[in-house]
């Protein structure tokens, strides 16, 4: 079992702060790494998806990642009340299909007005 | 782009008949297409994988005689769960996966379809 770790909060934040969201992961092969939006009630919805060590920034959100330290953090810059969700960050690792994700527990996002 | 539809979206069923849920791949070719089960206020649970045109490969502890998936095209994969019991109700959720190279959707990115609430009375 691959393991895909996530501290499932709750975390607020008030508006307009820096919103910064932690994953870590078991497998030193791992080679691609996403972060989904999931709001209450609905599907998952990728916003990230990072492949090289670094940062890699979409508007808003920010994806760190360290392969060396095996971590993959998500920053959501100007929070909104709108990104009130829970933030799952997932794994994929060459041998165990080249779809197949490893998901963490996620984290709940509260963006308090 | 990267559209996945499911249908129905929500189902009531009683105790002991099927339902059958539809993940479709609307604009790419679904490699490979993944069913997942989620209860309130719980993680995401990968029930099933199944590739176009071979037999699904289910996660330990799923029945695969209680929950029979067809993946037969690269657009539509469908799961139905035989003799629902309340037990079975939750949200049933379906992805899909793509391996090619153009742009979008990029290598090993999995899409959601929008789920399909089930409950069984």
């Amino acid at each position: 079992q691959k393991e895909v770790e996530q501290n499932s909060g709750p975390l607020s934040v008030p508006e307009g702060a820096i919103a910064s969201l932690n994953c870590t992961y078991s497998d030193r092969g791992s080679q691609s790494f996403f972060w989904y939006r999931q709001y209450s009630g609905k599907s998952p919805e990728l916003i990230m998806s990072i492949y090289s060590n670094g940062d890699k920034e979409d508007g808003r959100f920010t994806a760190q990642l360290n392969k060396a330290s095996q971590y993959v953090s998500l920053l959501i810059r100007d929070s909104q009340p709108s990104d009130s969700a829970t933030y799952l960050c997932a794994v994929n690792t060459p041998g165990f299909g080249a779809n197949n994700l490893f998901f963490g527990t996620g984290t709940r996002l509260t963006v308090i007005p | 782009g990267a559209v996945v539809s499911q249908h129905p979206s929500r189902v009531i069923c009683k105790s002991g008949t099927s339902v059958k849920i539809e993940c479709r791949s609307l604009d790419f070719q679904a490699t490979t297409m993944f069913w997942y089960r989620q209860f309130p206020k719980q993680s995401l649970m990968l029930m099933a994988t199944s590739n176009e045109g071979s037999k699904a490969t289910y996660e330990q502890g799923v029945e695969k005689d209680k929950f029979l998936i067809n993946h037969a095209s690269l657009t539509l994969s469908t799961l139905t769960v035989t003799s629902a019991h309340p037990e079975d109700s939750s949200f049933y959720i379906c992805s899909a996966g793509w391996t090619g190279t153009s742009s979008r959707p990029s290598y090993n990115e999995q899409f959601f379809g929008p789920g399909t609430r089930l409950t069984v009375l």
